[in-house]
């Protein structure tokens, strides 16, 4: 089966550091993206990882462990700008790049 | 670059009527997908488009259907709304069947 998991719910303050984990179990694997979507609007591309390891995109980083079938954001220096959903989705693979979402990480950044 | 534009941005309908949702894809881009996100949910695959044929298909019913037109741009029509099929309809277009999708500002669809 496919089956994406990230936590509901997260709170931070401004200014601080936070880190959206996801977890997979997809029966095909092509990458992983992250979005950020505000409410009532398009989904954002965030950041891209098919190989292992960390890139990083000023004050966000996005992380892969394909053998653990996991992956992190971290956000860094947080504004309250970036109190959104979080959505991680796995490429499955194949011809086409259907992407798989998780159902969101909504993160609210407190003052 | 105007990017991927969706009409309309809001619609009402109710139980048992159709409706078609349009999506013109950003410039350049051959493949349009399209997702459906009900509130609280992430989005789920409903079928990609490519060379005006349907390429895959999520686990959505036959009452969703699909056009690609010679011009990349695309349709969503579903058939005997439900009150379930209320949710934003977010449509994706990318270069490519494998290349990266980008969003547009979906369409959402309230049926009373």
């Amino acid at each position: 089966g496919q089956n994406i998991d990230q936590p509901t719910e997260m709170t931070a303050t401004e200014g601080a550091i936070v880190q959206i984990n996801c977890t997979y179990q997809t029966s095909g694997f092509n990458g992983l993206f992250w979005y950020q979507q505000h409410a009532g609007e398009a989904p954002t591309f965030l950041s891209y990882n098919v190989l292992d390891g960390l890139e990083e995109k000023g004050r966000f980083s996005s992380f892969l462990s394909r053998s653990k079938g996991y992956s992190y954001l971290l956000l860094k220096e947080l504004q309250m700008k970036d109190s959104a959903s979080y959505l991680c989705a796995v490429v499955n693979g194949g011809a086409t790049n259907k992407l798989i979402f998780g159902t969101g990480t909504l993160l609210a950044v407190q003052p | 670059d105007a990017g991927v534009t969706q009409s309309p941005t809001h619609l009402i309908k109710t139980r048992g009527q159709q409706v078609t949702l349009r999506c013109s894809p950003k410039s350049g881009h051959d493949t349009v997908s399209w997702y459906q996100q009900a509130l609280g949910q992430g989005p789920q695959f409903i079928f990609q488009y490519y060379e005006e044929e349907e390429r895959q298909r999520g686990n959505f019913p036959d009452r969703f259907s699909g056009h690609q037109f010679p011009n990349y741009s695309s349709e969503l029509n579903v058939n005997a709304l439900l009150l379930g099929d209320s949710a934003l309809y977010l449509c994706a277009s990318s270069l490519g069947q494998g290349g990266e999708a980008f969003f547009g500002q979906g369409t959402r669809l309230t049926v009373v």
